[in-house]
């Protein structure tokens, strides 16, 4: 099963309101990242959380990590239409070295 | 800088034909990704080096595919015999030292591979 999976699979909202996914895994990480994908694209990274860390800002971004429920939520504030993508959480295991495990991903669709 | 750079952006062959996929990574990178990604199975982690030294090839799917760096800067990914299954994205990605960190990875725009 997927160490990271992503809730919802789908989202789509209008222009301005603000978008919130989820993500869950399954064992003890070192950091958890967030990237996004545009359609025949690839990813982009967005944003890192460790697992110290419990809030992250970048931007109109919020990461938040809770390390004993081994989830995060990815929030974007005041969407745009150039936020439609699709968004990947990424896990580091902390005996993993270097390999980031990707979840299946959060098809988000903002329309105007 | 280019970012990691990837050739060629699209592949179509006939099953049994070979494949080679390139990958050039960023300057002063030295970790190397190969990813697959498809509907089906979403993306996954094929291999991986580190200072021109494979770490992790678990995902490899079979002895069809083989990757290599033969310098520090460039790499290949080849699948030989190819097969219509194999068709998908690759994606390459790039990683600075990490000094402990895991930083992020640098992703280069792929390459679509369609095998007939």
């Amino acid at each position: 099963s997927q160490q990271g999976e992503e809730d919802p699979q789908a989202l789509s909202i209008q222009e301005g309101e603000n978008a919130t996914m989820n993500c869950s895994y399954k064992t003890s990480i070192n950091n958890l990242q967030w990237y996004r994908q545009n359609s025949g694209r690839g990813l982009v990274h967005l944003i890192l959380i460790r697992s110290n860390e419990r809030e992250k800002h970048s931007g109109r971004l919020r990461v938040t990590l809770d390390t004993s429920k081994k989830s995060s939520s990815l929030l974007i504030t005041a969407s745009r239409a150039a936020d439609t993508a699709s968004y990947f959480c990424a896990t580091v295991l902390i005996q993993g070295a270097q390999k980031l495990v990707f979840g299946q991903g959060t098809r988000l669709t903002i329309n105007p | 800088d280019a970012g990691v750079i990837q050739s060629p952006r699209h592949e179509v062959t006939e099953m049994g034909q070979e494949v080679t996929l390139r990958c050039k990574l960023i300057s002063g990178h030295n970790s190397l990704f190969w990813y697959r990604q498809t509907m089906m199975r979403g993306l996954e982690l094929l291999i991986y080096f580190n200072n021109n030294v494979p770490i992790d090839d678990s995902g490899m799917p079979e002895d069809r595919f083989s990757a290599k760096m033969p310098n520090a800067s460039f790499s290949t990914l080849k699948i030989q015999p190819s097969e219509p299954r194999d068709s998908a994205v690759y994606f390459c990605a790039s990683s600075p030292p990490s000094g402990g960190n895991y930083n992020e990875q640098f992703f280069g725009p792929g390459t679509r591979l369609t095998v007939l």
